[in-house]
């Protein structure tokens, strides 16, 4: 029930495209959901977020969409860059005894190609 | 602004060495801190949490153990390495409500 699982585990889409990456989890007591981004040799860095009480948030190019109902959300990439090459992580908060504690997706190893 | 800072970047150590691998935050204070590991192409596991000076919880039994020594600074550690500890450790901080911020990482290889 603490599971986030995370698909596709890898995707490549050409430059312009739309990426897509797809999250499940099924304990309710989750209250944010952050998406990560990875680059090789690099520690994850926070990209976009989203709360329950949301069903979309963009910023720029990247897009959450929640849906609250199915348990799910997905990142959108528009206009995939090669720059955007990396791996990418879903991950999921409870408040655990006072302490946010985060459970990550198996994460997606985005291809851009040029 | 707040930064977190990982040392050592790199590592080798042989099977049975003890280990030290430290974590400090700064331009904040009373930080949530959290040591995660990563395997090669793999998720990360969290390993330990820690929400003051000296209160450390475990989340995974295993050959680590972790320390907080000061309200900033985070230390993982180990008396004996095994091939298994291999991998990529992050060191991450939240404030007390809000996100997550991952240091750059440690790579520690056991030969």
């Amino acid at each position: 029930q603490q599971q986030v699982k995370q698909s596709p585990q890898s995707l490549i889409v050409q430059k312009g495209g739309i990426s897509i990456i797809n999250c499940a989890y099924e304990n309710t007591a989750f209250d944010y959901f952050p998406w990560y981004q990875q680059f090789p040799g690099k520690g994850p860095a926070l990209l976009i977020a989203i709360r329950p009480d949301v069903s979309e948030k963009k910023e720029g190019r990247f897009t959450i969409s929640f849906n609250k109902s199915a348990k799910q959300f997905s990142l959108h990439i528009m206009d995939s860059q090669p720059g955007d090459s990396a791996t990418y992580f879903c991950a999921a908060r409870s408040d655990f005894s006072g302490t946010y504690k985060y459970i990550f997706g198996t994460g997606t190893r985005l291809k851009v190609l040029a | 602004s707040q930064t977190i800072h990982q040392w050592p970047a790199t590592l080798v150590q042989p099977v049975g060495s003890p280990l030290s691998l430290e974590c400090t935050v700064e331009g904040t204070s009373n930080p949530n801190l959290y040591w995660y590991r990563q395997a090669a192409g793999r998720g990360l596991q969290l390993l330990f949490y820690s929400v003051g000076i000296g209160q450390i919880s475990s989340e995974v039994p295993q050959n680590l153990s972790a320390s907080r020594p000061q309200d900033r600074q985070f230390i993982l550690s180990s008396k004996k390495l095994l091939l298994s500890d291999s991998g990529f450790y992050l060191c991450a901080w939240g404030p007390g409500m809000g996100e997550q911020y991952f240091g750059p990482g440690t790579r520690l290889t056991v030969t």
